[in-house]
């Protein structure tokens, strides 16, 4: 089936650090998102691509559709304590009964 | 809007026991997906319905798992009898699903923490 691998695990950076996180698909997705998830609550969207080559911003985060659809990036500008928490990315496909393939998640950590 | 709510946010039983999540999905949506998330796993899909009609339940683990979803406004999953591997954190999330087009957006409730004891 369709998996989206997101890595490393973990990251670890410094406040005030950019810090950019991958997502690949071996097949092709429509869809892009972006989730980010605090500890004990649900995954929150971040942003939603929808077309192949598409940059998206929203505050310090810019996320890019992959030109190939078989991947997209997540950047975060000038991190800050509260960017801690799990990152997911999800892909999606066109259709009535399509559905989301979710990544296992990039934890970042933020050191003041 | 009041966002997807999940009732309980927290439970803890016995194994054997029956064990009923809630969800409420967000207001003129029309399609909701429950998830389970372990550290070993991540998040998994188990089952998602469109108009109230299951669609793909090929995530559902085994006969022991079940959902409903009597009406647009609620929906339950039932783990009947329950076992300590089903510890983990149950999602719901919904969207407003379009006849053709792009993936909607999902958007999930807070979860709700079973441990089995």
């Amino acid at each position: 089936g369709q998996q989206l691998n997101q890595s490393p695990q973990s990251m670890f950076i410094q406040e005030g650090e950019d810090v950019s996180m991958n997502c690949t698909s071996s097949s092709i997705f429509n869809t892009w998102l972006w989730y980010k998830q605090d500890p004990g609550e649900g995954p929150v969207l971040l942003i939603a691509l929808y077309k192949a080559g598409e940059l998206t911003s929203n505050g310090r985060l810019t996320a890019q559709f992959g030109i190939t659809r078989k991947d997209s990036f997540l950047n975060i500008s000038a991190s800050i304590p509260s960017d801690v928490g799990i990152y997911f990315c999800a892909g999606g496909l066109t259709g009535a009964n399509s559905k989301l393939t979710f990544g296992k998640g990039i934890t970042l950590s933020v050191r003041p | 809007d009041a966002g997807v709510i999940q009732s309980p946010r927290h439970e803890v039983t016995e194994m054997g026991q029956e064990v009923t999540l809630r969800c409420k999905p967000i207001s003129g949506h029309n399609s909701l997906f429950w998830y389970r998330q372990t550290m070993m796993r991540g998040l998994e899909l188990l089952i998602y319905f469109n108009n109230n009609v299951p669609i793909d339940d090929s995530g559902m683990p085994e006969d022991r798992f079940s959902a409903k979803m009597p009406n647009a406004s609620f929906s339950t999953l039932k783990i009947q009898p329950s076992e300590p591997r089903d510890s983990a954190v149950y999602f719901c999330a919904s969207s407003r699903r379009a006849l053709a087009g792009n993936t909607d957006t999902q958007y999930f409730g807070p979860g709700t923490r079973l441990t089995v004891l």
